[in-house]
């Protein structure tokens, strides 16, 4: 596709609840991040993966949270039984190299909710 | 744990007015340095990356300086304009085994007022 698609656009999940947030990258691209934006603050990194390799996870808050991108491709982002600390946007990036010298491109994010 | 620090943290100016914010991190290992747009509702736009000292970059009305010996980069809007209302994030990329990965600011939220 022409640009980074995220779904859903919008998540209210009730606490306890399992989410999954699905990235759809730019076809050929081969680094994919997930980042997690609070309310206020910058993006923070979450994990990284290079075609299907998840090279960096250090980023996940929590053995709840889980990245998959099992082709290649498309992502999702699972959280398990959410909490009200969850609540944030999910951001998906992709990038057609390995390595920061080019700007990466961004989906529209995931706005997730936790009541 | 790398530091990426964005002043100020929000700015109202007028159509018209030129602005400036900075973004400050560590002169150590620099690898290189993101500036993104995001407005609301939509996708965070890469406006830059650099990588030298002494670099300037312009696109439109939108140009960015660095300044990799003192650890800083500006970003300078000339003319603002409402549709320059956004949120301006800068990032640098850790090294070693996290290369790629991006350390952001926490943004500068610019408004224009017509």
């Amino acid at each position: 596709g022409a640009g980074v698609s995220q779904s859903p656009r919008y998540k209210v999940a009730k606490r306890g609840q399992d989410v999954a947030l699905r990235c759809d990258p730019i076809s050929g691209h081969v680094s994919l991040f997930w980042y997690q934006q609070a309310l206020g603050q910058g993006p923070e990194f979450l994990t990284y993966f290079q075609n299907e390799a998840q090279l960096d996870k250090s980023g996940l808050p929590s053995d709840r949270f889980f990245a998959e991108r099992p082709e290649g491709s498309v992502s999702t982002l699972k959280i398990q039984r959410t909490q009200q600390e969850d609540s944030a946007v999910y951001l998906c990036a992709s990038s057609l190299v390995f390595g920061p010298v080019r700007g990466y491109t961004f989906g529209s994010g995931t706005r997730l909710t936790v009541v | 744990i790398l530091n990426v620090e964005q002043s100020p943290q929000s700015l109202h100016v007028q159509e018209g007015d030129s602005t400036n914010f900075t973004c400050s991190f560590p002169s150590s290992n620099f690898y290189a340095l993101h500036w993104y747009r995001w407005e609301t509702a939509k996708s965070p736009e890469a406006l830059f990356v650099m990588t030298l000292n002494g670099d300037e970059k312009k696109k439109g009305r939108i140009s960015a300086t660095l300044n990799t010996k003192e650890g800083y980069s500006y970003l300078y809007i000339k003319g603002s304009q409402p549709e320059d209302s956004a949120t301006y994030l800068c990032a640098c990329p850790a090294g070693g085994t996290s290369y790629g990965k991006l350390t952001f600011g926490q943004g500068t939220i610019l408004t224009v007022h017509p």
